[in-house]
């Protein structure tokens, strides 16, 4: 199975900050990568496919880039309501494998 | 409007079976790839099983051999029979739709709480 790392695990910061995301595959997964907003008690929300694509509806503050084994999420400036768990997910080979997830929490 | 209104989830004792389904609208799933997903609590999200368009099936090393996937394009609905239950099987149960065998979960029902403990 394809192994799909995140870092950092948590990270703390502040609203209108620029925040970065990694996720690294275990092995190529060309741009086959998915990205993924969980608020707390509800399911996960679509926020970028194919590494770089924005899903129809997620503000452009949201960017994805990345191909082969490494890959980023970037939030350009932090908005209240982008303080909650985003997960990594490969759909290249099945089975199909997330990151572990980042919390954003506020400073 | 698409939706995905999953049920069917509950306390059970290990060993036990229960079966989820996850009825849809908006889309249908005879022409998509359909899945399970699930949640254990507080934990990272975890691939259970695929429902190709065409029927074939595929699982998670986790549940195979104790669950199986369905679905009944009449009443759109996707199904999970889960079957020898076990703690770490305790989790939110998601269904979610790809469009492909490369898309993204592009959506996702609200989730069924299973809980498997004596």
């Amino acid at each position: 199975d394809i192994q799909m790392t995140q870092s950092p695990s948590s990270l703390s910061a502040s609203v209108g900050d620029r925040v970065t995301i990694t996720c690294r595959a275990s092995q190529s997964i060309s741009s086959y990568l998915n990205w993924y907003q969980q608020k707390p008690g509800k399911a996960p929300e679509l926020l970028i496919f194919a590494a770089s694509s924005l899903q129809r509806g997620v503000p452009s503050r949201f960017s994805g880039s990345g191909s082969g084994t490494d890959f980023t999420l970037s939030i350009s400036s932090l908005q209240p309501e982008d303080f909650v768990t985003y997960y990594c997910q490969q759909s290249y080979i099945s089975p199909r494998t997330f990151g572990q997830g980042t919390k954003v929490e506020i400073k | 409007e698409v939706q995905l209104v999953e049920s069917g989830g509950g306390l059970i004792r290990p060993g036990g079976s229960l079966r989820l389904s996850c009825v849809v609208s908006g889309f249908t799933v005879s022409n998509n790839y359909m899945h399970w997903v699930r949640q254990a609590p507080g934990k990272g999200l975890e691939w259970v099983s695929l429902i190709q368009s065409g029927g074939s099936t595929y699982y998670a090393d986790s549940v195979k051999g104790r669950f199986t996937v369905s679905k009944d394009n009449s009443k759109n609905t996707l199904y999970l029979q889960m079957n020898s239950l076990r703690p770490d099987d305790t989790a939110v149960y998601y269904c979610a739709r790809t469009d492909s065998g490369y898309g993204p979960f592009d959506y996702w029902g609200q989730g069924t709480l299973v809980t498997v403990s004596s």
